[in-house]
């Protein structure tokens, strides 16, 4: 079965720098999201991604982060100057146009040292 | 504006009990759909079934059951004859379904289901 991909499955970073998290979305695939899991809480919508814009924001992301897609087929999350809070699970998820199914990755713990 | 509780944090039983994770939710959209998803201790997000807000049909599948009742607003979960393999997060989640719309998910906080041998 096709897959979203996610890569770093880890990384760290000092705090005030920028990371960007990558994501590969499944092909066919037209609508594309970032949600975060603080440890032991809830997943948390982020932004929704559509025709090469954002389509909905939350209030978690604020001037910090941006998201891109670069080319055909990469889907990448910027934050720009890290803080410690911005420590959680990041994931990528992505779904067809005729199905409210999201297929998530596997997500990039990000740590802010 | 959405929400879903959750309130069971923790449930643990021995293998081959059945279990039922409850799921409450709140939205003023008409249509909706609401999901499951389960997060083994590997941390991915694995989609376990979506429902139409529409179709209150209960489903099983397998050991997997879904009660979806519109009038409490309740879709519970229902695993028959655990198995330690179903030790995971289980988290249910709400999104709206218009027409165009990003249609995100609005999570609730989990359950943690430990399964005993």
């Amino acid at each position: 079965e096709p897959e979203v991909t996610q890569t770093p499955s880890h990384q760290v970073t000092q705090m005030g720098q920028e990371v960007i998290l990558r994501c590969v979305p499944i092909s066919n695939h037209l609508y594309f999201y970032w949600y975060r899991q603080i440890l032991g809480q809830k997943v948390e919508f982020l932004v929704s991604f559509y025709n090469n814009e954002i389509s909905e924001k939350s209030e978690i992301f604020d001037d910090q982060f941006s998201v891109e897609r670069p080319d055909g087929s990469n889907f990448t999350l910027k934050i720009r100057s890290t803080k410690l809070e911005d420590s959680a699970m990041y994931f990528c998820a992505s779904r067809t146009m005729r199905t409210a199914k999201l297929f998530f990755g596997s997500g990039t713990q990000l740590s802010v040292l | 504006a959405q929400k879903v509780t959750q309130a069971q944090t923790e449930i643990s039983v021995v293998e081959k009990e059945d279990v039922t994770l409850d799921c409450v939710y709140e939205t003023r959209d008409t249509t909706y759909y609401l999901f499951w998803y389960k997060q083994p201790p590997s941390g991915e997000l694995v989609f376990l079934i979506r429902r139409n807000s529409f179709d209150e049909q209960n489903e099983i599948s397998g050991r997997y059951s879904w009660n979806f009742q519109k009038s409490t607003s309740s879709f519970n979960f229902t695993i028959t004859a655990s198995q330690v393999v179903d030790s995971a997060v289980y988290f249910c989640a709400l999104s709206e379904a218009r027409q165009g719309g990003s249609e995100k998910l609005v999570f609730g906080k989990g359950t943690k289901l430990t399964v005993n041998p």
